[in-house]
């Protein structure tokens, strides 16, 4: 099946800094990825949708400076944390669909913990 | 405004019973529905899927029920075992859209 990798899976980052998450679709072109994000005893909530080559679709909410998205193949999508702050801290996970699928977006990554100190 | 919402945090059962998780949402142009499973500090994981235009759709102990008048589904787990015990959300989409809105998920623990 699809699969879906997303590194690094843990990262603990100082406030003021950035920080780069990446997904790949391993066996298969993602035209679409979504990135979302979950906090403690809470749903995923939808950060944005990433387009390959396109600008990405930022959620009502979501600030588009700080979180960078870049999808710049058909097999990556980097979501960059700029300026981390201790409530950027979170659980971020991204999924990609499947082109041509039917059960759009299945498959998911194994999400990345980041802690901002 | 929580458009898909699973009203129990958490259910427990005992081991070869059914397990029974709901969610019920509030849009009516929802025509896609999905359970995922997911594991602490893990991604979740596709379980199975239902279309507006089925009621049930069954796989191996894994059940979906959508009552569409009541704005309800409905995860079957039967029979349950230990190894199902990790918090399942539903989740939503609009026709024509890959956007899905998640539930807030239900803890499901399977005691030996």
């Amino acid at each position: 099946g699809a699969v879906v990798s997303q590194h690094p899976s843990r990262v603990i980052c100082k406030s003021g800094t950035s920080v780069k998450i990446e997904c790949r679709s391993l066996d298969f072109q993602a035209t679409t990825m979504f990135w979302y994000r979950q906090f403690p005893k809470q749903s995923l909530m939808l950060m944005a949708t990433s387009n390959e080559g396109s600008k990405a679709t930022y959620e009502q909410g979501v600030e588009k400076d700080k979180f960078l998205i870049n999808h710049a193949s058909l097999t990556l999508s980097t979501l960059t944390v700029t300026s981390a702050h201790p409530e950027d801290s979170s659980f971020y996970i991204c999924s990609a669909a499947v082109d041509g699928d039917a059960n759009y977006g299945y498959t998911f990554g194994s999400g990345t913990r980041l802690t901002v100190v | 405004d929580q458009q898909v919402k699973q009203n129990s945090p958490s259910l427990s059962v005992q081991e070869g019973r059914i397990s029974i998780l709901n969610c019920d949402y509030t849009n009516s142009m929802f025509d896609y529905f999905l359970w995922y499973k997911k594991y602490p500090a893990e991604g979740p994981t596709f379980l199975i899927s239902i279309s507006s235009i089925k009621d049930k759709n069954e796989d191996g102990r894994f059940t979906v029920f959508l009552n569409k008048s009541a704005k309800h589904l409905s995860l079957h787990i039967v029979p349950s075992q230990p190894g199902d015990s990790a918090v399942y959300f539903c989740a939503a989409s609009n026709p024509g859209t890959y956007k899905y809105i998640f539930g807030t998920g239900t803890r499901l623990k399977v005691l030996a």
